[in-house]
């Protein structure tokens, strides 16, 4: 079956630490991208990615990084700069970039201690 | 710029009546509305979408949706709730013309089904 995975389900770090989530698709999609969820805060993006190799910003990028070395990879680190990164990450995709419906992954719950 | 409102970030119906879960956008242009819902600690699930075809779009499970550009609207439906529709509902917005990459989504409706 063709999806989206995300890993792991939850995730706990201590403050200070870096942390990568994972996230895989096999829809041979173009576009992915990467969202925070806050409650009663809707969804925001925080990178997006058209292409291997390319990657660009989205609204909250700060103390995020992120690769596309494959198309069907794109791993989000969330770095010791993100002052407040416990919250619920999810990773979707897209055949191509704008209108296109976009797929979401099953999400990371991260919680720093 | 765009943006969307979605009108009561929570809403209780009695199990067998009508489900109303409000969105408006706002679009210098007719754009592309979807519809989400999201089961607890879940990914989102598309309910439906509309692209510029028909202004009445029916989607899984029961739901639909009318565009109305007089009112910009896009406000979902479903004509009798089950309990399986406890639910958080997102409605978002993307651009077709400007080029724009992203969605933009409402701060979502948290659907809660009284037996």
């Amino acid at each position: 079956d063709g999806g989206i995975t995300q890993s792991p389900k939850y995730l706990f770090r201590k403050e200070g630490q870096n942390v990568t989530l994972s996230c895989e698709q096999n829809l041979n999609h173009d576009a992915m991208y990467w969202y925070r969820q806050d409650p009663g805060q809707g969804l925001r993006l925080i990178y997006y990615s058209q292409i291997v190799n390319d990657f660009q910003k989205g609204d909250i990028a700060e103390g995020y990084s992120v690769s596309r070395e494959k198309k069907e990879s794109f791993p989000l680190t969330v770095t010791s700069a993100q002052k407040n990164p416990t919250a619920f990450y999810l990773c979707a995709s897209s055949i191509a970039l704008a209108t296109d419906t976009q797929y979401f992954g099953p999400g990371t719950r991260l919680t720093v201690l | 710029a765009q943006s969307v409102t979605q009108l009561g970030s929570h809403v209780s119906v009695s199990e067998g009546a009508l489900v109303l879960l409000r969105c408006n956008y706002s679009s210098s242009v007719p754009p592309y509305l979807f519809w989400y819902v999201q089961y607890p600690n879940q990914g989102l699930q598309l309910l439906l979408k509309y692209t510029s075809a028909a202004t009445l779009v029916k989607g899984i499970n029961g739901f639909e949706a009318e565009f109305k550009k007089s009112e910009t609207s896009f406000h979902l439906t479903k004509p009798s709730a089950h309990m399986r529709d406890a639910a958080e509902y997102f409605c978002a917005v993307s651009d077709p013309v400007s080029g724009t990459y992203k969605y933009i989504f409402g701060t979502g409706t948290r659907l809660k089904v009284l037996a």
